[in-house]
């Protein structure tokens, strides 16, 4: 079975300074790894992916996420956060067979500081 | 472009009672998903079609929970005699498998039910 861990709950940091998410994943053969960010009632919004290719994927809102295969991670990156940055992030893994249903985390919450 | 509508946003039932909700999803979208978000939660897979072909219906919790998708658009998530257990956000999302990296699933806004 695949699965998601977020080891945080949530992330503070000042507006400015980079900002990690952090996302490790399980799963049989190759993963398929997302990033979504949910703002308050609203639903889900796709943030990037990876796929195959490059390690180093870039989504919107200058954001970047790193895949690293030994550590099993793909952790979220930004190099200067902005207060509309706080949100709710989710990170999502699915498998390289036909099972297309996605398997997310429990979440991060970012707090950016003015 | 529109994006993925859902109906009611949100509803409140009572104990026992039939509801039905409904998504829309992306023009052209073959696949559409539907998730449970508890709250705190990340969402849970609940089902999948292609089409009008319901895939892969592992995810539903119980036989009260029904899911359809009649003519390869529209798609309504029923549940039966609902429990409070059942309370949550429910999230419906389409993606575009014509691209074959084109992975990711676009999400509608959710109907937050809401069983007293």
């Amino acid at each position: 079975a695949q699965s998601v861990a977020q080891p945080e709950d949530q992330v503070n940091v000042a507006e400015g300074n980079p900002l990690t998410v952090k996302c490790t994943y399980s799963v049989s053969g190759n993963p398929y790894l997302f990033w979504y960010v949910q703002y308050p009632n609203r639903g889900l919004q796709f943030l990037l992916k990876y796929i195959t290719g490059d390690n180093l994927v870039k989504g919107s809102y200058g954001f970047e996420a790193e895949f690293n295969k030994s550590q099993t991670s793909f952790h979220l990156k930004k190099p200067s956060a902005l207060v509309s940055d706080s949100a709710l992030y989710f990170c999502a893994v699915r498998d390289n067979t036909g099972r297309r249903a996605l398997t997310f985390g429990s979440g991060t919450r970012l707090q950016v500081q003015p | 472009g529109a994006g993925v509508s859902q109906s009611p946003r949100y509803k409140v039932a009572k104990r026992g009672q039939d509801v039905a909700l409904r998504c829309d999803p992306i023009s052209g979208h073959v696949s559409l998903f539907w998730y449970q978000q508890a709250l705190g939660q990340g969402p849970e897979f609940l089902t999948y079609f292609q089409n009008e072909a319901q895939l892969d219906k592992s995810g539903l919790p119980s036989d009260r929970f029904f899911a359809e998708r009649p003519e390869g658009s529209v798609s309504t998530l029923k549940i039966q005699r609902t429990q409070q257990e059942d309370s949550a956000v429910y999230l419906c999302a389409s993606s575009s498998t014509r691209d074959i990296l084109s992975y990711e699933q676009y999400f509608g806004p959710g109907t937050r039910l809401t069983v007293t």
